[in-house]
């Protein structure tokens, strides 16, 4: 597995604001992906990101919404923008180390009021 | 129809018992899959993959495939309280994607 840790861990942020999650990873990975996990649901993907190439996005997520950086193979970033109560939820990163296999970061608990 | 199918549950297992999760997919042509366990307040653990038809055991679990029901199941032998959480089914998509169950939430009563 890897070792992969999230900032920050939780916030409370005002409607309108946006909050940047960094997700790092303590060895090099092709691939990175960013999760939402509303409360008492299952994970949902929001996008897919290789290093120097553009985030792939799901199915109702946007890059305006949801801007991903991956400047390097060990860490990648998601901006949540002009946020609402609605994307309050835990917003996770994992990385894929073969065969599919992804391990999670420990998300980042985010509240909008 | 969703594309991963678990039982909700919750699901409710004696301490020592056999405890049974199930799920179906419904993209024939998926062949990895995943099992993680997601205890309250924490993010997931990836627990067991399987990619064959068959069992594939490691430890007290068992992961069992069968590719023409489109159905996987994940046994805990010997369930103990510290196995209470919210289990998780995934399959691959393609060559990246993860599509998720709405898992199982399982408690084991001592």
């Amino acid at each position: 597995s890897a070792v992969i840790s999230q900032k920050p861990s939780r916030d409370i942020c005002q409607r309108g604001t946006s909050l940047t999650i960094q997700c790092q990873v303590d060895s090099q990975v092709t691939m990175m992906f960013w999760y939402r996990q509303q409360p008492g649901q299952s994970l949902t993907l929001i996008a897919t990101a290789n290093q120097g190439s553009e985030a792939t996005y799901e199915s109702g997520f946007v890059i305006d919404k949801f801007p991903i950086s991956r400047p390097n193979l060990t860490f990648s970033t998601l901006t949540v923008s002009n946020m609402s109560p609605e994307d309050s939820s835990i917003y996770l990163c994992s990385v894929e180390l073969g065969l599919g296999e992804q391990y999670f970061g420990p998300g980042t608990r985010l509240t909008v009021t | 129809q969703k594309e991963v199918e678990q039982n909700s549950g919750p699901l409710s297992v004696p301490e020592g018992a056999i405890a049974s999760l199930n799920c179906t997919y419904s993209d024939r042509g998926s062949q990895s899959f995943f099992w993680y366990r997601q205890y309250s307040g924490k993010s997931p653990e990836l627990i067991m993959f399987i990619y064959s038809n068959g069992d594939k055991e490691d430890g007290r679990f068992t992961a069992q495939l069968n590719k023409a029901s489109q159905y996987v199941s994940l046994l805990i032998r010997d369930s103990q309280p510290s196995d209470s959480a919210t289990y998780l089914c995934a399959v691959l998509q393609g060559a990246q994607k993860l599509v998720f169950g709405q898992g199982t939430r399982l408690t084991i009563n001592p």
